[in-house]
C-alpha cells in the first residue's frame, strides 16, 4: 500500500527567505509524485509532478522538487517566497493509472512580511 | 489543460433534502472521475471512484446510499448527497482522469463545492 508523509503541518517564514516543504512517501512499486496547492476556499491546483525523466522538477510560480528514490522524498522547494504564496500544500501519490491519488495531509505555508 | 468544471460552486440546503453536484471535463473525456471530501483544515479524503457507464466504488465507510453518483457520459459525473444533515457540510471535490491527458496517472481537479446544511 502507498501512503504519503508531509513531515510538516505548518510552516512559517518571511517574505523572500528560502522554503522547503518536507514530503516522504512509502510505495512498493514505481510512484509518479505530484505537489498541489490550494489558496482559501478554492480547489487543487497543479504545482509540478514527477512520471519520469529527471529527478529535479521545475513547477509554476518558482517552485522546484527533486525526487530522491533512496530516500524516497519528493520535497517542495523556491528560493524566495512571497506573501501571495501563503496557502496550504499537497503532495500525492500514484502508482496506477486510473486510481485515485493518495494526499498526505498537507503543510499549511504562512508568508509574513 | 485539460479543465474540470463543478457546479455549484456553494449551496446551502435544509437538513433532510436532497443535493445533486455536478462535474464536467470540459475538454476531454474522462473515462474516471474521483469525489473527494475535505473538512476545514484537513486533507482530502476519497469518496469514491466512478468509471463511466458503471457503478460507483465507494470507500470504506462511505455510505453509498446516502452519496449517489452517476457517471453516465464521458464528460459528466453527478454525485447527490440524499437527506443531507449538518454533518454532510463540507468541502466537495472532483477529479478526473481520462483520455487526451498527458498520462492517465494525472487527475485534473474541479474547483469544489462548499455545502452547508442548516
Amino acid at each position: 500500500a502507498q501512503s504519503v508523509t508531509q513531515l510538516d503541518s505548518q510552516v512559517p517564514v518571511f517574505e523572500e527567505a528560502p522554503v522547503e516543504l518536507r514530503c516522504n512517501y512509502s510505495s512498493s512499486v514505481s510512484v509518479y509524485l505530484f505537489w498541489y496547492v490550494q489558496y482559501p476556499n478554492q480547489g487543487l491546483q497543479l504545482l509540478l509532478k514527477y512520471l519520469s525523466g529527471s529527478t529535479l522538477v521545475k513547477g509554476i510560480n518558482g517552485f522546484e522538487a527533486e525526487f530522491n528514490k533512496s530516500q524516497t522524498s519528493f520535497h517542495l522547494r523556491k528560493p524566495s517566497v512571497h506573501i501571495s504564496d501563503t496557502a496550504e500544500y499537497f503532495c500525492a501519490v500514484n502508482n496506477q493509472a486510473g486510481t485515485a491519488l493518495i494526499f498526505g495531509k498537507g503543510t499549511t505555508l504562512s508568508v509574513s512580511s | 489543460g485539460a479543465v474540470v468544471s463543478q457546479h455549484p460552486s456553494w449551496v446551502i440546503c435544509k437538513s433532510g433534502t436532497s443535493v445533486k453536484i455536478e462535474c464536467r471535463s470540459l475538454d476531454f473525456q474522462a473515462t474516471t472521475m474521483f469525489w473527494y471530501r475535505q473538512f476545514p483544515k484537513q486533507s482530502l479524503m476519497l469518496m469514491a471512484t466512478s468509471n463511466e457507464g458503471s457503478k460507483a466504488t465507494y470507500e470504506q465507510g462511505v455510505e453509498k446510499d446516502k452519496f449517489l453518483i452517476n457517471h453516465a457520459s464521458l464528460t459528466l459525473s453527478t454525485l447527490t448527497v440524499t437527506s443531507a444533515h449538518p454533518e454532510d457540510s463540507s468541502f466537495y471535490i472532483c477529479s478526473a482522469s481520462g483520455l487526451l491527458t498527458e498520462s492517465s496517472y494525472e487527475q485534473y481537479f474541479g474547483p469544489g463545492t462548499r455545502l452547508t446544511v442548516t
